[in-house]
């Protein structure tokens, strides 16, 4: 498997709650935590998620993470216009001895 | 927390070989929880990892680019570096580096680097 399953996109108007889902196999998400990163535009991602659903210190409690399986899933709520970004999942990938991304989710923030 | 920084050329020529630095600032790079990581991003497309050092020099490379990758730590210098030889036009991108570890992901990052290929 050479990237994780995601939609390419994602919309909400402000206020309301978007999900994103992240498909993987035994080799990486079935066995390893799982991350998500957040990318704005022109810059580099920023880590959102660690461990399935940890937050790193300074990340709003409106972004969670959730995983079951060789599933994983971000979920934003109470969207802002600052969450419009693209948004990576990754896992350990015990066949690489790296990281396996996913191809990465667009959130529009109608 | 440790401060990463990608360094080299940004524009090389079909069939040469890319080489990059990342130097680390805040922290040995001696410090053994950690992987020393460089990932790509085509641009306009997703995040590709490219291949890892540990600080006893053990490497892990993907396999799409395993043929030409070599990734070097020198922890005398706190730096570890890329080369990527017989490049083509398909491996023009923003190169990061990063500090990863397999429980806690990347926290840290390089700005990034955009190399070109082109003649």
């Amino acid at each position: 498997q050479s990237v994780l399953t995601q939609p390419p996109s994602a919309s909400g108007t402000p206020g309301q709650g978007v999900n994103i889902s992240c498909s993987g196999s035994n080799s990486n998400i079935g066995r390893n935590y799982v991350s998500w990163y957040q990318q704005l535009p022109g810059v580099a991602p920023k880590l959102l998620i660690c461990r399935n659903n940890q937050r790193p210190s300074g990340v709003p409690g409106r972004f969670s993470g959730s995983k079951s399986g060789t599933s994983a899933s971000l979920a934003i709520s109470g969207l802002r216009s600052e969450d419009e970004a693209d948004y990576y999942c990754a896992s350990w990938d015990d066949s690489l001895s790296g990281p396996l991304f996913g191809g990465g989710t667009k959130v529009t923030v109608l | 927390q440790a401060q990463l920084q990608e360094s080299g050329p940004g524009l090389v020529k079909p069939s040469q070989t890319l080489s990059l630095t990342c130097t680390v600032s805040g922290d040995s790079i001696n410090n053994g929880d950690y992987y020393w990581t460089w990932i790509r991003q085509p641009p306009g497309k997703g995040l590709e990892w490219i291949g890892n050092i540990y600080d006893s020099g053990s490497t892990h490379y993907n396999p799409s680019l395993k043929s030409r990758v070599v990734i070097l730590i020198d922890t005398s210098k706190n730096q570890f570096s890329l080369k990527l030889n017989s490049v083509t036009a398909a491996d023009t991108a923003v190169y990061y580096c990063a500090r990863d570890n397999r429980y806690w992901g990347s926290q840290e990052w390089g700005q990034g680097t955009l190399v070109t290929v082109s003649s």
